[in-house]
Formats: C-alpha cells, sequence, structure tokens
C-alpha cells in the first residue's frame, strides 16, 4: 500500500462547484502539503501544516482551503471550483529530519 | 527569497549518452539542494538531496549532482542513460531555517532515444 494516498485520482467538475481533494497518510509524519503542478512551472505550494492545529498558507492559496482533520489526513478544497484550477494537484508528508518531502500519486482536478 | 531555475525544459539524449540537467538557484542563506524524479501517472520521488556535507551526491538510479557554490548551480549527471530514465526532473531548493519549504523549478523533460 502507498504511505500517501490520495482520493480521487482524476475528478471532472464545473465551474462553481465545491470539490475535496483528499489525503491520508501511514508515515507517521507530523507536516503535511499540498502542491499543484502546472506544465513549466513546476509545484507551487498551496498550503502547508506541521501539525493537527498548525495551518499555514502557501505561495497560492487563494481560492482554496484546507482541513486537518488528523495528524494522518489533510484534504484540500475548492469552494467555487473555476477552469483555471484545472491542474495535478500533490499531497506530501515530510518529517522534520530528513528535508525531503513523500509525495502521493496525484490527483488530475478538470473544471469545465 | 529562494527560486530555482532549469534551463531547458525539454532535453532529449540517445541511449548511453551522458545525461546533464542544468539547475541554478538562488538562496540567501546555505541552501538544501534535491532533485526529484516523476515518471508518467506517478508522484515525485527523491533522487537525490544535498544538505552542506559532500559537494558530490550519489542517488539512486546511478544519478549523481555536484553542489558549485561558486556558480550557484547543482547540475544532475548520469554517465550512461537508460531508456528507463525517460521521465521528469525537478531541482528543488530549500532554506535550511525554514523547515521543509521546498521551491521547486520548472522541470525538465527527459526523452532518451533508441
Amino acid at each position: 500500500d502507498a504511505d500517501v494516498t490520495q482520493t480521487p485520482r482524476n475528478r471532472i467538475t464545473k465551474t462553481g462547484k465545491r470539490i475535496m481533494l483528499e489525503c491520508s497518510q501511514t508515515k507517521g509524519h507530523d507536516r503535511m502539503y499540498w502542491y499543484r503542478q502546472d506544465p513549466g512551472l513546476g509545484l507551487r505550494l498551496i498550503y502547508y501544516s506541521f501539525d493537527v492545529k498548525d495551518i499555514n498558507k502557501g505561495e497560492i492559496s487563494d481560492g482554496y482551503s484546507v482541513s486537518r482533520q488528523a495528524q494522518a489526513k489533510f484534504s484540500l478544497s475548492l469552494e467555487s471550483a473555476i477552469p483555471n484550477q484545472t491542474a495535478l494537484y500533490f499531497c506530501a508528508t515530510s518529517d522534520p529530519g530528513s528535508g525531503s518531502l513523500h509525495f502521493g500519486n496525484g490527483t488530475r482536478l478538470t473544471v469545465t | 527569497a529562494q527560486s530555482v531555475t532549469q534551463l531547458g525544459s525539454h532535453v532529449s539524449v540517445s541511449e548511453g549518452a551522458l545525461v546533464l540537467l542544468r539547475c541554478n538557484y538562488s538562496s540567501s542563506v546555505p541552501p538544501y539542494l534535491f532533485w526529484y524524479v516523476q515518471y508518467p501517472n506517478q508522484g515525485l520521488q527523491l533522487l537525490l538531496k544535498y544538505t552542506s556535507a559532500a559537494t558530490l551526491v550519489k542517488g539512486i538510479n546511478g544519478f549523481e549532482a555536484e553542489f558549485k557554490k561558486s556558480e550557484t548551480s547543482f547540475h544532475l549527471t548520469k554517465p550512461s542513460a537508460h531508456m528507463s530514465d525517460a521521465a521528469e526532473y525537478f531541482c528543488a531548493v530549500s532554506e535550511s531555517n525554514a523547515g521543509n519549504m521546498l521551491t521547486f523549478g520548472g522541470g525538465t523533460r527527459l526523452m532518451v532515444k533508441p
């Protein structure tokens, strides 16, 4: 089983709809992140959480919100989806000692 | 603020040829540097990382990278490309006093010709 699991893997939704992307992890890491990937832009940080009570905005948080339901669960919501939120979304975890991230397999979101 | 520039969004090499993927960074503090690889329909996997120990870092699958402070570079190399190396590669930088806040470059897609 994957250490970082994202659901769904693919989602098509319409403009204005609310959508939630979910992430769960079995690595026991406190730190969790949401990134979006766009061609030519690499990955950009949306939100991050260093523990259950800690939520922080990243580089591109406008239009997104998150919820850290437990150490193992970190969900990303789009309150009112718009077409330029069409992208590949990644959840990641890390432990503070290693400095490196562990990624899920991504959710491909299309907003029509 | 930290940033990463990867020169060349697409690189094509022949099987058996040298692979060179370029990465330049900017950072206000001594950086932590990373290379990640992304295979189709998968998440990113760590290839190697530099954390201020040896300047030549060896990673998985025969890849290595050299930290050159004077050039603010962290280029990724592999002596002999294999077909299975075809993937997208991302360079990333983290400032050592900012936890695990990685900033990624735009990525380089490596194509390997038979």
